[in-house]
């Protein structure tokens, strides 16, 4: 149980282009997702937190009119990158946690979706 | 924002012999804690937990110890095999602040057949 996918899996775009990133919980509903990035070598850093039919809460320093993040429903989050530049080039994980699990408080990881701009 | 790590530490173990990887944590309001392992390319993998209220907590092969006085976690690994090879990370969080986890540096663990 307690799965978390994500897709794609890895994406290649031009500079300037808008890339979007799904989150999916597969087997459990989660009304919080989280969204990090991480650079090669480097730990995961936290963007914000994804709340299903509200706004999300973004940490210090990240752009939220550059990372859109949509909590649609209880199993889906998007993270889009607008206007991508090669600078937003990084491995973007989510992780959601699962109300229902004997440990609520634990997220699990979706495998990660690398982005690179070209 | 919590620690953000710049550069991994690394380890090496030979095959057999047991690992322990450590954590510096910043927040002394963080009251839960998990370890995770994450290979190249992959999402980070849960490993164990422990909460504030506890020193210890034992899983199958692995041992992780708090020390909330020195805000200092650990990971011990017995009898380390080469599919331990990853990135290991430490995560805190503080239960009323939402949920969020923020990940310590990381330590590349190489085990050595």
């Amino acid at each position: 149980g307690a799965v978390v996918s994500q897709h794609p899996s890895r994406v290649i775009c031009k500079s300037g282009t808008s890339v979007k990133i799904e989150c999916r919980s597969l087997d459990f509903q989660a009304t919080t997702m989280f969204w990090y990035r991480q650079f090669p070598k480097q730990s995961l850093m936290l963007m914000a937190t994804s709340n299903e039919g509200s706004k999300a809460t973004y940490e210090q320093g990240v752009e939220k009119d550059k990372f859109l993040i949509n909590h649609a429903s209880l199993t889906l989050s998007t993270l889009t990158v607008t206007s991508a530049h090669p600078e937003d080039s990084s491995f973007y994980i989510c992780s959601a946690r699962d109300p229902s699990g004997h440990t609520t408080d634990t997220q699990y990881f979706g495998p990660g979706t690398r982005l690179t701009v070209l | 924002g919590e620690s953000v790590g710049l550069h991994l530490p690394t380890l090496s173990v030979q095959e057999g012999d047991n690992s322990i990887i450590n954590c510096a944590y910043s927040n002394s309001a963080s009251d839960y804690f998990i370890w995770y392992k994450q290979e190249s390319g992959k999402g980070p993998q849960f490993i164990i937990d422990i909460r504030s209220n506890m020193d210890k907590r034992q899983g199958q092969r692995v041992t992780v110890l708090l020390n909330k006085t020195v805000k200092h976690l650990s990971l011990q690994i017995a009898a380390t095999q080469p599919g331990d090879s990853a990135v290991y990370f430490c995560a805190e969080n503080i239960r009323d602040t939402g949920n969020q986890f923020y990940f310590g540096t990381g330590t590349s663990l190489t085990v050595i057949p």
